[in-house]
């Protein structure tokens, strides 16, 4: 059964920086077409789109968010890490890895989110 | 920050049908696959519906999804109390100041 879970700090100082780990396990982020997304989603709000990592080292950002995040793999340790700098209140969120499989018609081929990690929240406050 | 527009909330009882709609554009449902969420209350969300309307292994046929033009929709029949819960469409974009993945606001629905 493949699964992922995140850890981290559960308080942040504002203007700190934040990083989180999601630990992979039972299938591995070198695989051809596999990779792993960060999500977060403030109490009460909708899902944001964070960042995400491909076997392939490729990486994309949120525009909004570019800036500030960094988004690594360490496939050693079977591990993805995100970390965000100058944090302030609002990025107070639950925040999610999830793993990203390729799917293929007879046209193309696509990424899609199809299973999540139970969360962390993250609160920023002095 | 949510491209994608859906109902805040939709209702109705059980054994019922409901239907949430997710609106885009041309750079993201347009021209691309959308997926839909079950986020259970206190839960992480859940793959319910991808390349528009194929279902994984174990979501039952309740659940459908559809999409024209720059619109998606996911229908769920036969309505039951564990389908209480928020629903998510999901897709790529293309557009710079957008994505490559965005959400959509999300829609609770609520059984009466």
């Amino acid at each position: 059964q493949s699964t992922l879970k995140e850890s981290g700090p559960t308080l942040v100082k504002p203007t700190e920086t934040l990083t989180l780990t999601c630990t992979l396990s039972g299938f591995s982020l070198s695989s051809s077409g596999v990779g792993v997304g960060w999500i977060r989603q403030p109490p009460g709000k909708a899902l944001e789109w964070l960042a995400l990592i491909y076997w392939n080292d490729d990486k994309r950002y949120s525009p909004s968010l570019k800036s500030r995040l960094t988004i690594t793999k360490d496939a050693s340790k079977n591990q993805v890490v995100l970390e965000m700098t100058y944090l302030d209140p609002v990025d107070t969120a639950t925040y999610f890895c999830a793993h990203i499989s390729r799917y293929y018609t007879l046209w193309d081929n696509y990424y899609v989110f199809d299973f999540w990690g139970q969360g962390t929240l993250v609160t920023v406050s002095s | 920050q949510s491209v994608l527009t859906q109902p805040p909330s939709v209702s109705a009882a059980p054994g019922q049908r409901v239907t949430i709609s997710c609106s885009g554009t041309s750079s993201n449902i347009g021209n691309n696959y959308v997926s839909w969420y079950q986020q259970l209350p206190g839960t992480a969300p859940k793959l319910l519906i991808y390349e528009n309307d194929k279902r994984p292994s174990g979501i039952p046929d309740r659940f459908s999804g559809s999409k024209s033009g720059t619109s998606a929709t996911l229908g769920i029949s036969g309505l039951q109390t564990g389908d209480e819960a928020d629903y998510y469409c999901g897709t790529w974009d293309s557009s710079l100041s957008a994505g490559p993945y965005v959400f959509g606001t999300g829609t609770k629905v609520t059984v009466l």
